[in-house]
C-alpha cells in the first residue's frame, strides 16, 4: 500500500517571500512517480510538477522546484517569489503499483498576503 | 482544447434516488478515473479504467458503479445515494503508462439530502 503525508494543514507567505510545503511518502514499489498538485478556490485540480523517482536531478517548473530526497522519501515543493494568485490548496501525490492510480496527501493549504 | 469535462458540475438530489456524473475527454487517453475529496482526507480513487470495457475498484468503490463503453467516456453511477457520498467528485485521464500525468475535469460537487 502506498501513503502520502503532508503535515502542515496551513502555511501563510508574504508576497515574494520563499515557502517550502513539506510531503513525505512510502512506497514498497521501485518505480514510481511524484506529483504536486494545485487547487485554487475554483476546485480545479491543475499540475504543478513531476518528478520521476528514477531521475536524481530534482524537477523545476518556473517559481516552483522540488526538494526530492528518495533515501528519506521525502518530496517538499519551494515556491520562490511568491504571488497572491499562489494561494491554493496544494496536494502532494504518488504515483506507484498497478495502473496509474494516485494516492494522495491531506493538502497543504497556504495563502500568500500583502 | 484538451480536456476533461464533467456533467453536471452541482447537484442536490434525494436519499435513493439514482444519478449519473458523466465524464468525457477529448485527449484518446486510455486511462481514467474518479476520485471523491473530503474535507481532511484529500482524494481517493474510487473506480478506474485502463481501457474500453476493463475497469477496476479503487479504494473506496462501495456504492458507486462506472462502465467504460467508449473510450472517451467514463459514466460514475450512484444506484442509490446516500447522505455519506456527499462530497466533490472529480474524473481525471491520463495515457495509460504508469507516470502519466493525469488531467482532471473541472469537479462535480453532489449534496445527497
Amino acid at each position: 500500500a502506498q501513503t502520502v503525508t503532508q503535515s502542515q494543514p496551513e502555511m501563510s507567505v508574504q508576497e515574494a517571500e520563499t515557502v517550502t510545503l513539506s510531503c513525505t511518502y512510502d512506497t514498497s514499489e521501485s518505480n514510481y512517480y511524484l506529483f504536486w498538485y494545485k487547487q485554487p478556490p475554483s476546485r480545479q485540480m491543475i499540475l504543478v510538477i513531476r518528478q520521476e523517482a528514477y531521475k536524481q536531478q530534482n524537477a523545476t517548473e518556473n517559481r516552483f522546484s522540488v526538494n526530492f530526497q528518495k533515501a528519506a522519501k521525502s518530496f517538499s515543493l519551494k515556491i520562490s517569489d511568491s504571488q497572491l494568485g499562489d494561494t491554493a490548496m496544494y496536494f502532494c501525490a504518488l504515483g506507484a503499483g498497478g495502473g496509474n492510480k494516485l494516492t494522495f496527501g491531506t493538502g497543504t493549504q497556504l495563502k500568500v498576503e500583502l | 482544447e484538451a480536456q476533461v469535462t464533467q456533467n453536471p458540475r452541482y447537484l442536490i438530489t434525494v436519499t435513493g434516488k439514482k444519478l449519473t456524473v458523466t465524464c468525457s475527454q477529448n485527449m484518446n487517453h486510455e486511462y481514467m478515473s474518479w476520485y471523491r475529496q473530503d474535507p481532511g482526507l484529500g482524494l481517493r480513487q474510487i473506480y478506474y479504467s485502463m481501457n474500453v470495457e476493463v475497469t477496476d475498484k479503487g479504494d473506496v468503490p462501495e456504492g458507486y458503479k462506472v462502465s467504460r463503453k467508449e473510450k472517451r467516456n467514463f459514466p460514475l453511477i450512484l444506484e442509490s445515494p446516500s447522505p455519506n457520498q456527499t462530497s466533490l467528485y472529480f474524473c481525471a485521464s491520463s495515457l495509460s503508462r504508469q507516470g502519466g500525468t493525469q488531467y482532471f475535469g473541472p469537479g462535480t460537487r453532489l449534496l445527497v439530502l
